[in-house]
C-alpha cells in the first residue's frame, strides 16, 4: 500500500531563517509524483512544489526547495528566509498515475516574528 | 481562469438528514476528487470522477455517493447523517490525463452535523 508519513505535527521557525519538513513514502513504483502542499488557516489547499520521480534533479520553486531521496524514499521540504505568511499546515502527498492521491498527516508550521 | 468552485462553503445539519454538496472544477478540467478532512484521520480520499464515470473510490460507506455531469460538474452526497460525517469536504480537480499529476483544490464545504 501506498502511504506518506510526516511525522513532525508541528515545528517552528524563526521569521527569516530555514526551516525543513520531513516526509518518508512508501511505493513499489518506479515514476510517480510527489507533492508539498500548503493549507492557511481557513484557507484552500495550494501547490508549493511538485517533484517527478524520474527526475534526479531537486525541484526548487523561489524559497521552497526539496530534497528528494529516491531510494531512501525521502522527499523534505526546505523554506529558506521564512516569512509570517508562510504560516499554514504543509502536506505531502503522491500520487501514482491516475490513481487517487495520499497525503500524510501534515506539519502545522509555526513563524515567529 | 475561475479555480475550483465549492458550494454551500458551511452548513449545519441535523442527524438522519442527507447533504448534497456541489463542486465546478477549473474549466477544462474533467477529473473531479472529493476528499474528506477531519483532524482525527486527516485528508481521506472518497472518490474521484472522470468523464462522467466514477475512476476510484476509497473506502467509505455506501451513504457516501457521488456523480459527476457532462459539464464535469460533480455533486457528492451523503444520506443518513452520523455525528462523524462532521469535516471540511475537499473538491479537487486536474486536467484530462492527469499528466502532472497535480490536484487544484476548492476552498470546501465545511459540514457539521448535531
Amino acid at each position: 500500500a501506498q502511504t506518506v508519513t510526516q511525522s513532525q505535527p508541528e515545528m517552528s521557525v524563526q521569521e527569516a531563517e530555514t526551516v525543513t519538513l520531513s516526509c518518508t513514502y512508501d511505493t513499489s513504483e518506479s515514476d510517480y509524483y510527489l507533492f508539498w502542499y500548503k493549507q492557511p488557516p481557513s484557507r484552500q489547499m495550494i501547490l508549493v512544489i511538485r517533484q517527478e520521480a524520474y527526475k534526479q534533479q531537486n525541484a526548487t520553486e523561489n524559497r521552497f526547495s526539496v530534497n528528494f531521496q529516491k531510494a531512501a524514499k525521502s522527499f523534505s521540504l526546505k523554506i529558506s528566509d521564512s516569512q509570517l505568511g508562510d504560516a499554514a499546515m504543509y502536506f505531502c502527498a503522491y500520487r501514482y498515475n491516475n490513481n487517487d492521491m495520499r497525503f500524510g498527516a501534515g506539519t502545522r508550521l509555526t513563524v515567529k516574528p | 481562469k475561475a479555480g475550483v468552485t465549492q458550494t454551500p462553503r458551511y452548513l449545519i445539519k441535523t442527524r438522519g438528514q442527507q447533504v448534497t454538496l456541489s463542486c465546478s472544477p477549473i474549466s477544462g478540467h474533467r477529473s473531479v476528487s472529493w476528499y474528506q478532512q477531519t483532524p482525527g484521520q486527516g485528508l481521506q480520499f472518497l472518490f474521484e470522477y472522470f468523464s462522467e464515470t466514477q475512476r476510484n473510490k476509497g473506502n467509505f460507506p455506501g451513504r457516501f455517493s457521488g456523480r459527476q455531469f457532462s459539464n464535469s460538474r460533480s455533486e457528492m452526497n451523503v444520506s443518513t447523517l452520523e455525528l462523524g460525517d462532521s469535516a471540511l469536504y475537499l473538491c479537487a480537480s486536474s486536467s484530462a490525463g492527469g499528466h502532472t499529476g497535480e490536484l487544484f483544490f476548492g476552498e470546501g464545504s465545511r459540514l457539521t452535523v448535531l
